[in-house]
């Protein structure tokens, strides 16, 4: 089983629609998660973390994280032509290091 | 805040040639750095963890003596690639991790640099 899993991909979806992303991790203690955007070609960007259980909200970006269920997901609403992009979910071990999914890509259709 | 800067962003040349790479961060203090490499439509894979004035600390399968990593500064990582070959072409990214005292390790996140396109011939 791979420590981080995200949903395939890729994503199509509308301008101005919600994408919704998934990604469940399997070391169940695991306590911080992160949800980083990566354009084609260029480093990884972080554009959320979250820590509690619930829902945490920046600007268009919803994280959302169950450590019952170990799942952590990011909607984006509103989805613009630039949301386009690969995104990483990243768990911290616990040595801290971080193990990344292997993406979903993201295309907003305009 | 929280900037990481790495140079060269591309390096072409030629097989055998070693090829030194900075990572630094710009704006805060850095005791742990890390290295990635990333080949074409796959995930980051974490090559080693820098440690400001100790060793490196490398993942299983990654050679030591390849991949040499150097942290002389709280605010400077340099991975060198000796005797690079083809195989060893690939994006090269560094991170850093944001040591914000009010968080504990855990919650620290890591900021990456622009990454490193790596091409040898």
């Amino acid at each position: 089983q791979k420590e981080v899993e995200q949903n395939s991909g890729p994503l199509s979806v509308p301008e101005g629609a919600i994408a919704s992303l998934n990604c469940t991790y399997s070391d169940r203690g695991s306590q911080s998660f992160f949800w980083y955007r990566q354009y084609s070609g260029k480093s990884p960007e972080l554009i959320m973390s979250i820590y509690s259980n619930g829902d945490k909200e920046d600007g268009r970006f919803t994280a959302q994280l169950n450590k019952a269920s170990q799942y952590v997901s990011l909607l984006i609403r509103d989805s613009q032509p630039s949301d386009s992009a690969t995104y990483l979910c990243a768990v911290n071990r616990s040595d801290y290091k971080l193990s990344f999914g292997a993406g979903t890509t993201v295309t907003v259709r305009a | 805040g929280a900037v990481v800067s790495q140079h060269p962003s591309r390096v072409i040349c030629k097989s055998g040639t070693s090829v030194k790479i900075e990572c630094r961060s710009l704006d805060f203090q850095a005791t742990t750095m890390f290295w990635y490499r990333q080949f074409p439509k796959q995930s980051l894979m974490l090559m080693a963890t820098s440690n400001e004035g100790s060793k490196a600390t490398y993942e299983q399968g990654v050679e030591k003596d390849k991949f040499l990593i150097n942290h002389a500064s709280l605010t400077l990582s340099t991975l060198t690639v000796t005797s690079a070959h083809p195989e060893d072409s690939s994006f090269y990214i560094c991170s850093a991790r944001d040591g914000d005292p009010r968080r504990g390790v855990g919650n620290q996140p890591q900021h990456f640099g622009d990454g490193t396109r790596l091409s040898i011939l």
